[in-house]
């Protein structure tokens, strides 16, 4: 059980240059999501998932494409890059059956820089 | 704006310790309030949830502190270990969301010295 996977653990773009961020769970939850965390500003959600075929916006969305054609992956696009994408990114993954609450599980994130 | 304020912004104590973090909503809707731990280099774990339904929840060496009516809540480590030394988030969500989307504190750095 590899739980919640992310691909590049690493990634340089320039400014304008677009690019696809992995990820994948084997744990079949419903729930997926997208952070990035930036110092002194905790985590803030990007995009979110209820299941495949649904998707919506979070709180920081712009910049950021996302789509959910399966239960496992929920890849990120990044349109065209700017230096204020330059951040850690977390997906996450939980199961929404829960009635006291969601424990959420994060992959190892990627951290991008945007030159 | 900060939906949910986290202090101190970082926090040393010597072993043994018992290192306190606080933080604080305004959202009233919010109704579910767990702690996420973060290791250098790895993403965010569960540590502790609770529910404004109960004052206080202990796990372990870790406790929740729950205060409906000022809309605040804490994080106490007891016999804290160098172990520990760790970012902790405070997060918030809404039981109408399924207590997804959650609202991220700023995080605390936390060092216990040995």
């Amino acid at each position: 059980n590899a739980g919640v996977t992310q691909t590049p653990k690493f990634q340089v773009l320039k400014t304008g240059q677009s690019m696809t961020l992995q990820c994948a769970q084997d744990m079949n939850h419903e729930y997926m999501s997208w952070y990035r965390q930036d110092p002194g500003m905790g985590l803030r959600l990007i995009h979110y998932s209820v299941g495949a075929g649904i998707t919506d916006q979070g709180e920081v969305p712009n910049g950021y494409n996302v789509s959910r054609s399966t239960t496992e992956d929920f890849p990120l696009r990044l349109l065209s890059a700017a230096p204020s994408q330059t951040s850690v990114y977390f997906c996450a993954s939980s199961s929404i059956s829960g009635t006291s609450g969601s424990e959420q599980y994060f992959g190892p994130g990627t951290r991008l820089t945007v030159t | 704006q900060q939906q949910v304020k986290q202090s101190p912004q970082s926090l040393i104590v010597q072993k043994g310790g018992i290192p306190i973090i606080n933080c604080a909503y305004e959202n009233t809707a919010f109704d579910y309030f767990p702690w996420y731990q973060q290791f250098p280099g790895k993403g965010p774990a569960l540590l502790i949830a609770i529910r404004p339904d109960v004052s206080e929840k202990k796990e372990g060496r870790f406790t929740i502190s729950f205060n409906k009516s000022a809309k605040q809540f804490s994080l106490h480590i007891m016999d804290s270990q160098p172990g520990d030394s760790a970012t902790y988030f405070c997060a918030a969500s809404r039981a109408n969301t399924g207590f997804q989307k959650l609202v991220f504190g700023t995080g605390t750095r936390l060092l216990v010295s040995p």
